[in-house]
C-alpha cells in the first residue's frame, strides 16, 4: 500500500535548465509534504516543505508546487546545476502521526 | 560536529548473531526516528521515541529493540539477525512538533552473511 509515489525512477536534465520532479500521493489526510535530497553513502539531506494550507513554497532555486484536489506535488529546481544529481526523495506525514511516509525516489542526473 | 550520528557506519555478520547500532543527536531535539531503507530503496518508519517514550512501534518483529537512554540517544537491538534484515538504517531527529522537517544521519549498511 503504497501513499507516496514518484513514478519517474530517474530524470536527465541540461545544465541551467529546469528540473521538475513530480510526486503523487492517495491519503487525503496528509497535510505537510517536504522534499529530500539523497547523496551516494549519506543520509536524506531536508532540502523544501510545504503545508497543505499553501498551494507554493519557494527558496532560492527551489520551489515546491501543491495541488491538493490533484493529489500532487512537484518541485522545481532552476536553473540546475551539477551539484543537484542526487536522488530526490518527497515525503508527507499526517497531524499527530509524527512520522514520514516516503516516495521510492527519483535520480536526477545533471548533464553539463 | 555532525548532527545526526550513527555507528557503525558499516556492518557485516552471519545470520543468527545479535548486533547494535548507536545514534546520536546534538540538535537538542525531542523526537527521534528509526528507518530502514531495504533493497526496493523505499524509506520506511520502524520507530518513533519522543522524551525517551516509544510513539511508534511500525509492526518490527520483537527481534528488534529500541532503547533511548536520554533525549539525545536512540539505539538499535537486533536479535537473531535474519537475511532480510540487510538494509541501510537511518537514524533522524526532530523537534517533535507537526510541520517541522526530520533530520537524517548518514546510515548503518547491514549485510548479513
Amino acid at each position: 500500500d503504497q501513499q507516496v509515489k514518484q513514478n519517474s525512477p530517474s530524470l536527465s536534465v541540461q545544465e541551467g535548465r529546469i528540473s521538475i520532479l513530480n510526486c503523487d500521493y492517495t491519503n487525503s489526510m496528509f497535510d505537510y509534504f517536504l522534499w529530500y535530497k539523497k547523496y551516494p553513502a549519506e543520509g536524506p539531506t531536508f532540502l523544501i516543505s510545504i503545508s497543505s494550507i499553501k498551494d507554493k513554497n519557494e527558496d532560492g532555486r527551489f520551489t515546491v508546487f501543491l495541488n491538493k484536489s490533484a493529489k500532487h506535488l512537484s518541485l522545481h529546481i532552476v536553473p540546475s546545476q551539477p551539484g543537484d544529481s542526487a536522488v530526490y526523495f518527497c515525503a508527507a506525514s499526517i497531524q499527530g502521526a509524527q512520522k514520514l511516509v516516503f516516495g521510492q525516489g527519483t535520480r536526477l542526473t545533471i548533464n553539463p | 560536529d555532525t548532527a545526526v550520528s550513527q555507528t557503525p557506519k558499516y556492518l557485516v555478520t552471519q545470520m543468527g548473531n545479535d548486533k547494535s547500532i548507536k545514534c546520536e543527536q546534538n540538535l537538542g531535539h525531542d523526537t527521534m526516528y528509526w528507518y530502514k531503507q531495504d533493497s526496493k530503496k523505499f524509506l520506511k518508519i520502524m520507530f518513533s521515541y519522543n522524551n525517551k517514550e516509544l510513539i511508534i512501534n511500525e509492526t518490527v518483529p520483537n527481534r528488534f529493540s529500541p532503547k533511548s537512554p536520554d533525549k539525545a540517544h536512540l539505539n538499535l537491538h537486533i536479535n537473531s539477525l535474519e537475511l532480510g534484515d540487510s538494509a541501510v538504517y537511518f537514524c533522524a531527529s526532530s523537534i517533535g512538533l507537526h510541520n517541522q522537517p526530520q533530520h537524517f544521519g548518514d546510515g548503518t549498511r547491514l549485510s548479513i552473511l
